[in-house]
């Protein structure tokens, strides 16, 4: 159990919709990631935060935003869903300050499937 | 660019049998980081290992080992007696300086122990 923690396990839902992803750091630590793992894309970088502030951005649909709570937890919302984005999406968090080379400890995972 | 190349894609063993998988990244950075992850059928992904570019001494733990070697842009993972429970997907990956703190994975290779 990496301590970081992701609900829901499993979302199901249709074409067109939004959802809300979200992810809860391990104690302590301030910097939050995004990642998705399609079969097509692989495992893709999609947003970081650090204390409450967008530190950098991957390859993030303009349909998909997030922000990091000051309790710091993080939310991803996806909006006008497409089956294409079906995936696994990761949530990772990291100790001090975001920055090269710190480890990422990744949650267990959101499977969305949009039908 | 950065990139990481696993060109395995899967490997079969039989337990107690020794594999290594490859992993061959490129940067221009001078400083980076590797890591090797592991994720299981249960789909969360595992830290491993984290190496730094200065870093070139192998790593052993346990079964694990790792093979650093900049000369060649190789970071190899050696599992030693495999056993049923290495089942998994591996993946390497690459944070440098010019790409903020995001890893960039590569494809992952799928280690397959059977008895």
């Amino acid at each position: 159990d990496s301590g970081v923690t992701q609900t829901p396990k499993h979302l199901i839902t249709a074409t067109g919709q939004r959802v809300t992803l979200r992810c809860s750091p391990r104690s302590g630590d301030l910097s939050v990631y995004w990642y998705q793992q399609s079969l097509d894309q692989g495992l893709q970088f999609l947003i970081q935060y650090y204390n409450g502030e967008e530190r950098a951005k991957g390859n993030i649909l303009e349909r998909f935003s997030a922000q990091q709570f000051p309790d710091l937890h993080s939310e991803l919302n996806l909006s006008s869903l497409e089956l294409g984005d079906s995936a696994l999406y990761f949530c990772a968090s990291s100790v001090r300050n975001g920055l090269v080379g710190e480890t990422q400890y990744f949650g267990p995972g959101t499977r969305l499937l949009v039908l | 660019a950065q990139k990481v190349t696993q060109a395995q894609t899967e490997i079969s063993v039989v337990e107690k049998e020794d594999v290594t998988l490859d992993c061959v990244y490129e940067t221009r950075d001078t400083t980076y980081y590797l890591f090797w992850y592991k994720q299981p059928p249960s789909g969360e992904l595992v830290f491993l290992i984290r190496r730094n570019s200065f870093d070139e001494q192998n790593e052993i733990s346990g079964r694990y080992s790792w093979n650093f070697q900049k000369s060649t842009s190789s970071f190899n993972f050696t599992i030693t007696a495999s056993q049923v429970v290495d089942s998994a997907v591996y993946f390497c990956a690459l944070s440098a300086t010019g790409t903020a703190s995001k890893l960039t994975f590569g494809t992952g290779t799928r280690l397959q122990v059977t008895l």
